[in-house]
């Protein structure tokens, strides 16, 4: 079974300081893709990065990068340069590309970031 | 280019009445994806579409719960006799394919049981 962690419920990060959001996943798939969203309090789904578990660079979108730690089983989100707009709720997600399950994005339970200013 | 569309945005409905929620994917995307949020919670899979079939529902309610993508026309999540449990945010997302496809969600449907 695949299972997403998120062992910081919150965090907190100063206007123009980089974070760090934690995930580890579980997963007995050798090929799997790991996406974080943000949602903000309005309530949407933005999609940010994207990492497959064969890719061997770090994915990196604009202020976002994934570093992926393949056998460590982590994929943690780096948000540079944090901005007041950048506090929400962060969700951590992964999806097998083979057998029965390949539709399910398995969600982690999120880590609400609040930005200071 | 649109992004997914769902409506409507929040639905009241009192137990024992039927909720219909509507998704339209984004253009190109024949995937179709319902999930459900609720409160301080990450979102829950329910099923899983493609144009007129059912691909993965292991997360759907086996009662009252229902799912279609029909040829023409939106997707829909049809709930019968609701329930105040049944009150969630129900999101529907889209993709162009599996596999590496990152979903598309659209803004979600926010029902609420009185």
């Amino acid at each position: 079974a695949q299972k997403i962690t998120q062992t910081q419920p919150g965090m907190f990060v100063q206007e123009k300081e980089a974070v760090t959001l934690d995930c580890t996943y579980d997963t007995s798939d050798q090929s799997y893709g790991l996406f974080w969203y943000k949602q903000p309090s309005s309530g949407e789904m933005i999609f940010l990065i994207y990492q497959g578990s064969y890719d061997e660079q770090n994915a990196t979108e604009g202020r976002y990068s994934l570093n992926f730690q393949k056998a460590r089983k982590s994929a943690n989100l780096v948000i540079s340069a944090s901005q007041l707009g950048d506090s929400a709720m962060y969700f951590c997600a992964m999806r097998a590309f083979y057998g029965g399950s390949q539709g399910n994005l398995i969600f982690g339970k999120g880590t609400k970031l609040s930005v200071k200013p | 280019n649109a992004g997914v569309m769902q409506n409507p945005r929040h639905l009241v409905r009192r137990r024992g009445q039927e909720a219909r929620l509507r998704c339209s994917p984004m253009k190109g995307h024949s995937h179709v994806y319902w999930y459900r949020q609720l409160p301080e919670e990450g979102l829950k899979f329910m099923v899983y579409l493609q144009k007129e079939n059912i691909i993965d529902e292991s997360g759907m309610p086996k009662e009252r719960f229902s799912a279609e993508f029909p040829k023409e026309g939106p997707s829909i999540l049809r709930i019968q006799q609701v329930v105040r449990g049944d009150s969630a945010a129900y999101f529907c997302a889209s993709s162009p394919g599996p596999y590496n496809s990152p979903l598309h969600f659209g803004n979600g449907t926010r029902l609420t049981v009185t």
